[in-house]
């Protein structure tokens, strides 16, 4: 099945600093999306990347994809308070409908 | 607004009485996926769609039946709920599975089994 796994499980910064994510998977895919689960919400979508880009960006995101290794990383420049969340990836494509999350990493931005 | 509706928000079950849950997208999305979600372990797929009149089993399916009579709309049942059954219950709906759509979620139902 299509899967994303992140690391770390858990990282704590401090407010105006870079916080980056990793996300491995397993099998081939056709995009890989980021996404952000406040406390007890539902997830938001943040960023897709196709799998024949290498480097995305949007606002403070980056978004980078090596299909050799099978992983992608999640920058948020410039962290806020209100980026404290959980961050899961997705790996979606192949021929798997069964779409699978990782753990997610859950991402704490100190004031 | 368009998107992902699901209800109720808040259920709390006696264990072995029985209740749907209601996911409803007006976005005309052919996909759809109910995930559980539990302390520790992450967002666990349950059963998905890929259409109307279909259903499929994902990692989690036993205890669950669902039914996508409408496209628009994709229905989780427990039978005879389960105190291990408490959890958070996310829908999610997207265009396709395969090409560049991300997926909509939904605000999620806080189910309690007790």
């Amino acid at each position: 099945s299509q899967q994303g796994e992140e690391d770390p499980q858990a990282l704590s910064i401090q407010e105006g600093e870079n916080a980056t994510m990793n996300c491995s998977y397993k099998t081939s895919i056709n995009n890989l999306q980021w996404y952000r689960q406040n406390s007890g919400r539902g997830l938001v979508h943040l960023i897709l990347i196709r799998s024949n880009e290498r480097e995305k960006h949007s606002g403070r995101l980056r978004v980078t994809l090596d299909t050799s290794k099978k992983s992608s990383s999640l920058l948020i420049t410039a962290s806020r308070a209100a980026d404290t969340a959980s961050y899961f990836c997705l790996g979606s494509g192949g021929s798997n409908y069964k779409l699978t999350f990782g753990k997610g990493t859950l991402l704490t931005v100190n004031p | 607004n368009a998107g992902v509706t699901q209800t109720p928000k808040f259920r709390v079950l006696k264990t072995g009485q029985s209740m749907t849950l209601l996911c409803a997208q007006d976005m005309n999305h052919e996909y759809m996926y109910w995930y559980r979600q539990d302390p520790g372990m992450g967002l666990r797929l349950i059963h998905y769609s890929v259409g109307e009149g279909t259903t499929a089993k994902g990692e989690v399916p036993d205890g669950y039946n669902v039914s996508r009579l409408k496209k628009q709309n994709f229905l989780l049942g427990l039978e005879s709920a389960a105190p291990s059954q408490t959890s958070v219950y996310f829908c999610a709906s997207s265009y396709s599975w395969q090409i560049n759509y991300g997926y909509t979620f939904g605000s999620g139902t806080r189910l309690t089994v007790v």
